[in-house]
């Protein structure tokens, strides 16, 4: 079965410092693999999403996340944080389906807080 | 370019009750996805529809159904409401199954 792993439930980091939130999938094909954020009492933003190709894909807000085959993850990264990435991110593989996918499987999700 | 839009933006039922949520897809997506967002038990997929048929449910009870519209548009009906049902409900669209999903703000359902 598909699953999600983001192992950082909290993570605090001071502005101006760089970023990286921890995500590992469970599935056997590649996988397609996003990044969402949402703010406080808002929906789901996409932030990247890697279907095939360079596996170092570049999204908004200056972020980027490496797909790794070997080793099952899909890490988020950012070099310089802003007080406005403070939020909740959620890691999600999409579940195959008829040469698509029919639904995501979503990380428990990490939220990050930023130190002015 | 108007995204995914969603209402109402909260809605409060009374246990027992039924609850209608309603979701308008990007203009040219024809699937639409409902997802439960529950204080603990984070993000879980409800629904699929695709072309007017529904393609997929998680696991969740029979009261929780929907449909999709001529138009894309869809709602989502959750019948006999109990207290645990109260999450925030996510619609998401895509143009195809091998593009990304697209959210809206959300509806806040309370069960009181």
């Amino acid at each position: 079965a598909q699953s999600v792993t983001q192992p950082d439930i909290h993570i605090t980091v001071s502005e101006g410092a760089s970023l990286e939130l921890r995500c590992n999938y469970s599935y056997g094909a590649t996988p397609y693999l996003f990044w969402y954020v949402q703010s406080p009492g808002q929906g789901l933003q996409l932030l990247l999403k890697y279907f095939s190709g360079d596996t170092l894909v570049q999204g908004i807000k200056g972020f980027e996340a490496e797909f790794k085959r070997s080793q099952s993850s899909f890490n988020l990264r950012k070099p310089s944080v802003h007080w406005s990435d403070a939020a909740e991110y959620f890691c999600a593989v999409g579940y195959l389906f008829s040469g698509g996918y029919n639904k995501l499987i979503f990380g428990a999700g990490t939220r990050l807080a930023v130190h002015p | 370019e108007a995204g995914v839009t969603q209402s109402p933006t909260h809605l409060i039922k009374t246990r027992g009750q039924q609850a209608t949520l309603r979701c308008s897809p990007i203009s040219g997506h024809t699937s639409v996805y409902w997802y439960q967002q529950a204080l603990g038990l984070g993000l879980q997929f409800l629904l699929w529809y695709d072309e007017g048929e529904e393609r997929n449910r998680g696991n969740f009870p029979p009261r929780f159904s929907g449909r999709q519209f001529p138009n894309y548009s869809s709602e989502l009906n959750v019948n006999a409401l109990e207290l645990e049902d109260s999450a925030l409900y996510l619609c998401a669209s895509s143009l195809a199954r091998d593009t990304e999903a697209f959210f809206g703000q959300g509806t806040r359902l309370t069960v009181v």
